[in-house]
């Protein structure tokens, strides 16, 4: 069965710090795809990443970062130099091709000024 | 694109009053997807659609539960004889083939 963990219930950190968001992921399958998506306190879900499971090129895009290590199953999520406008809950994902999404439990990120 | 539309976007209802949610994807995106989130947890899979046919429904899907699709288009969900444990967030999200999922701002159900 397809599973992700993400360990860490609540984070909180002081602005301009950098924080680090884990998430690990079970599955048997070897095609698979992995998103990462934020929910701000309006509550609706933005799309962030997605990247498949053959893919394990580090991106960056801006002050975000992903690690994707297929050998410990995870992928991990770095914000750089955090902004209060950071705050929210960050889930992470797993999908088979259908789209459908088994999400982890969700990180509350609080970044204070 | 306009995105994902929802209706309505909170909804109280009594035990056991039958309730409908509307979801309007974003234009020619074969699939729609709907989800349930409660306080604290992550989305959880419902059913999806691949155009109108209804390819997958999750068993957290009960018989009072039911999906439709009619024209590949928009898409309801109705909850039967409603219950406490049904109060939760509603999601629906969109994609094009089972890519990047496009998601509403959902329906908030309070079952009182």
């Amino acid at each position: 069965a397809q599973k992700v963990t993400q360990a860490q219930t609540e984070i909180s950190v002081v602005e301009k710090e950098d924080v680090t968001l884990d998430c690990v992921y079970e599955t048997r399958d070897t095609t698979y795809y992995l998103f990462w998506y934020k929910q701000p306190p309006s509550g609706e879900l933005v799309f962030l990443i997605r990247r498949n499971s053959f893919d394990e090129q580090n991106e960056i895009s801006g002050r975000y970062s992903w690690n994707f290590q297929k050998s410990t199953s995870s992928f991990n999520f770095t914000i750089t130099a955090s902004q209060v406008v950071d705050s929210a809950v960050y889930f992470c994902a797993l999908s088979e091709d259908t789209g459908k999404l088994i999400f982890g439990q969700g990180t509350t990120l609080q970044v204070k000024p | 694109d306009t995105g994902v539309s929802q209706n309505p976007r909170h909804k109280i209802t009594k035990r056991g009053q039958n309730v409908t949610f509307r979801c309007d994807p974003i234009s020619e995106h074969n699939r729609l997807y709907w989800y349930r989130q409660t306080l604290g947890q992550g989305p959880e899979f419902l059913t999806y659609f691949q155009n109108e046919a209804q390819l997958e429904k999750s068993r957290l899907l009960s018989d009072r539960f039911s999906a439709e699709r009619p024209k590949g288009s928009f898409s309801t969900l109705e909850i039967q004889r409603t219950e406490q444990g049904d109060s939760a967030m509603y999601l629906c999200a969109s994609s094009k083939q089972g890519k990047k999922l496009f998601f509403g701002s959902g329906t908030q159900l309070s079952v009182l």
